[in-house]
Order: C-alpha cells, then structure tokens, then sequence
C-alpha cells in the first residue's frame, strides 16, 4: 500500500477552472514536494512545504502537518498546465516517497 | 545555466552487459538521487548520497551500485542488467539533503532485453 495517496487520480477541466489536487501520508515528515511532469518526463520542481502556505503565480500549495494532508491549487487553469502533478514526502533528512500521481488534462 | 545532466538519454542494452548512466550537476549540490519511474508504480529512490564518499539505499537498491568520488558526479552502475530493471530513470540533486528545491535531470529511458 502506498504511504502517501493523491487524489484525484485523473482529472479533466475547462480552461479557466480552479484545480485542486490532493496529497494524504500516513506518518509524521519533514518536508513535501508539489512536482511537475511533462508529457516527454521532464520533471519540475514546483514548491517545497513544511508548514503553513506558498504561492507562486496561479500556484497555491498547502499543507497541514497535524491533518498530514497537502493540496495544490491551480487558478485560472489553462491547456498548458496540463501535467502530472507528483507530491513526494521526505521521511527523516533522506528517504523521499512519492505519490502516484495525478494526471491534469485542461480542455480550452 | 544550473542544471542536471544525465547521459544517455535513451539506451537499450542486452541482459547482463553492464552499463553506466551518469550524472553530473554545476549548481554545488551536496545531496543528489537516483529514482526510476515505473507505470502503475511511480517514482520510487534508488540511492541517495548525502555527500562526496556519503551514499546510502533508498527503496529499491537490489540490482544497482552508486558513487559518488566528486561532488558533482553520481553515476548509477548496473553490473547485470535484467529485463526488470527496464525503466525511466531520473537523476536529481538539491543544496542540503532532501528538504531544499530538487533539481531533476531530463530523465534516462533504458530498455534491457
């Protein structure tokens, strides 16, 4: 079973709509990644939480380490931000975990 | 420009040629990582090293071997490589272990038949 649950696993939007996505872990950590990929598999670096709220454009990502929950938000979406968006959970000062992943598709 | 490389992009080998996918960073990191990604399985830590001589196994290290001589060089090593080992592999480093930005290579498509 994996430690840490995204959901959803898929989701499909109109240009425009607000997004969240979402990111459970089961244990405490010391640090979460909000990822980007690509279709092709680059991967992005889109924020690092250990508390509290970051944004960054149209970005907005969350965490709430006593609920151990994370959720990114996208404003405004548009097609190019059409991904799968990874959150990954640092256990301890080494060990990352990632989630699997949610597919974002915006339809203009 | 700061960056990640990792060489070759794509590669398809036979089971048991040993082969070396490297990668190399400018941007002065001490930690750096290896993940391959699987479909249905995600991304999943090879090895990681906390620093020049400093590595240690991630989740699923059977089947690689890393080293890390230079801080910014960190090749992963497969001595035999199998069919299940068949992946999409990333390489990534970050300024102090695993709580700063990351820095992701574009990634390593091996196939071994």
């Amino acid at each position: 079973k994996n430690e840490v649950e995204q959901s959803p696993q898929n989701l499909t939007a109109q240009e425009g709509e607000f997004i969240t996505i979402n990111c459970s872990y089961s244990v405490g950590i010391s640090a979460l990644h909000w990822l980007q990929q690509h279709p092709g598999g680059g991967i992005v670096s889109l924020f690092m939480l250990s508390s509290g709220k970051k944004k960054h454009g149209r970005l907005i990502a969350t965490i709430n380490i006593q609920e151990k929950h994370s959720s990114l938000h996208i404003t405004a979406s548009h097609p190019r931000d059409s991904a799968v968006y990874i959150c990954a959970v640092v256990w301890g000062a080494q060990k990352l975990v990632f989630g699997q992943g949610t597919r974002l598709t915006i339809n203009p | 420009e700061a960056q990640v490389t990792q060489n070759p992009r794509y590669l398809i080998t036979v089971t048991g040629k040993k082969l070396t996918v490297t990668c190399s960073q400018n941007m002065n990191h001490e930690y750096m990582s290896w993940y391959r990604q699987d479909p249905g399985l995600g991304l999943r830590q090879i090895y990681y090293s906390m620093n020049v001589e400093v590595t240690d196994k991630g989740d699923v290290p059977e089947g690689y071997k890393v080293s890390r001589k230079e801080k910014r060089n960190f090749p992963l090593i497969l001595e035999s490589p199998s069919p299940n080992q068949t992946s999409l592999y990333f390489c990534a480093s970050s300024l102090y272990q695993n709580t700063g930005e990351l820095f992701f290579g574009e990634g390593s498509r091996l196939t071994v038949l």
